[in-house]
C-alpha cells in the first residue's frame, strides 16, 4: 500500500460527458502528479502540482483540468470525453522538494476510465 | 522536454540476468529512476541513480552515465514474478520543483 488514494478505480460514460477523478496523497507529501496510461503505452506526465500551486505542466488537452485543494487532496476533472481518453489515470505523490533524496513518486492504483 | 528510449519487450529464461537500457535527452537532469509495474497494478519504485555508477539493490541494479545520458536496469536471478514492465524515468528541475518524465516501458517476460 502506497498510502495514495485514488477514487473511482473503474467509471465508465458516454462520449461527450465529464467526469473528475480523485486523489489523496501520502501523509506528508507536499506535490501530487498526474500521469495517464493508456493500453499497453506509457505514463504521459499530464500535470504537477505542489502544495496547492500548479508546478508543472505536460501534454494535458485543454478539455483536462486539474486543481490541488488546501488539504492537499487533488482532482482531475476530465470534459467532453472521447473515445480516446479511455485509459488508465494515476496519480502519484512525493515530498516535491527538487534536491531532495530520490524523488520517488508514490503511485495510487489508478482509475480506469472507459468512454463508450 | 525530455524523451527516453528503451526497448519494447525483452524475454528472459528463469535464473538468468537481463539488462534493460535506457537513453534520455533532457534539459537538465536530477537523475534516473526505474520503476516497475505488473499488469494492471500501479508503478513501483525500483531504484535510483542520481551519480554516474552502479547502485545494487538485492537482485536489481542500476546503472548510469550522465555523460552518455545512457542508464541500464541488471535483474539477476530472475524468477516469474519479475515479468512485469520496467520504465526509465528522467527525474528534471522544473521552476524549482521536480518533473520526473517516463520512458515508454520495456516488457519484461521470464520464461521456464
Amino acid at each position: 500500500d502506497s498510502g495514495v488514494t485514488q477514487t473511482p478505480k473503474h467509471l465508465i460514460t458516454a462520449t461527450g460527458q465529464r467526469v473528475t477523478l480523485r486523489c489523496s496523497p501520502r501523509s506528508g507529501d507536499l506535490s501530487v502528479y498526474w500521469y495517464q496510461q493508456s493500453l499497453d503505452q506509457g505514463l504521459q506526465f499530464l500535470i504537477q502540482y505542489y502544495n496547492g500551486e500548479e508546478r508543472a505542466k505536460g501534454n494535458i488537452l485543454e478539455r483536462f483540468s486539474a486543481q490541488q485543494f488546501p488539504d492537499l487532496h487533488s482532482e482531475l476533472n476530465l470534459s467532453s470525453l472521447e473515445l480516446g481518453d479511455s485509459a488508465l489515470y494515476f496519480c502519484a505523490s512525493s515530498v516535491g522538494v527538487a534536491s531532495q533524496g530520490t524523488g520517488e513518486l508514490f503511485f495510487g492504483e489508478g482509475s480506469r476510465l472507459t468512454v463508450l | 522536454g525530455q524523451s527516453l528510449e528503451q526497448p519494447s519487450e525483452v524475454t528472459a529464461v528463469e535464473g538468468a540476468i537481463v539488462q534493460i537500457n535506457c537513453t534520455y535527452q533532457t534539459s537538465g537532469f536530477y537523475g534516473l529512476s526505474w520503476y516497475q509495474q505488473h499488469d494492471g497494478g500501479a508503478p513501483t519504485f525500483l531504484s535510483y541513480n542520481g551519480l554516474d555508477g552502479l547502485e545494487e539493490t538485492g537482485r536489481f541494479s542500476s546503472f548510469l552515465s550522465r555523460s552518455d545520458s545512457y542508464g541500464y536496469l541488471l535483474l539477476q536471478e530472475l524468477q516469474m514474478k519479475d515479468s512485469a514492465s520496467y520504465f526509465c524515468a528522467v527525474r528534471a528541475p522544473s521552476g524549482g520543483y521536480q518533473k520526473v518524465t517516463f520512458g515508454t516501458g520495456t516488457k519484461l517476460q521470464v520464461i521456464p
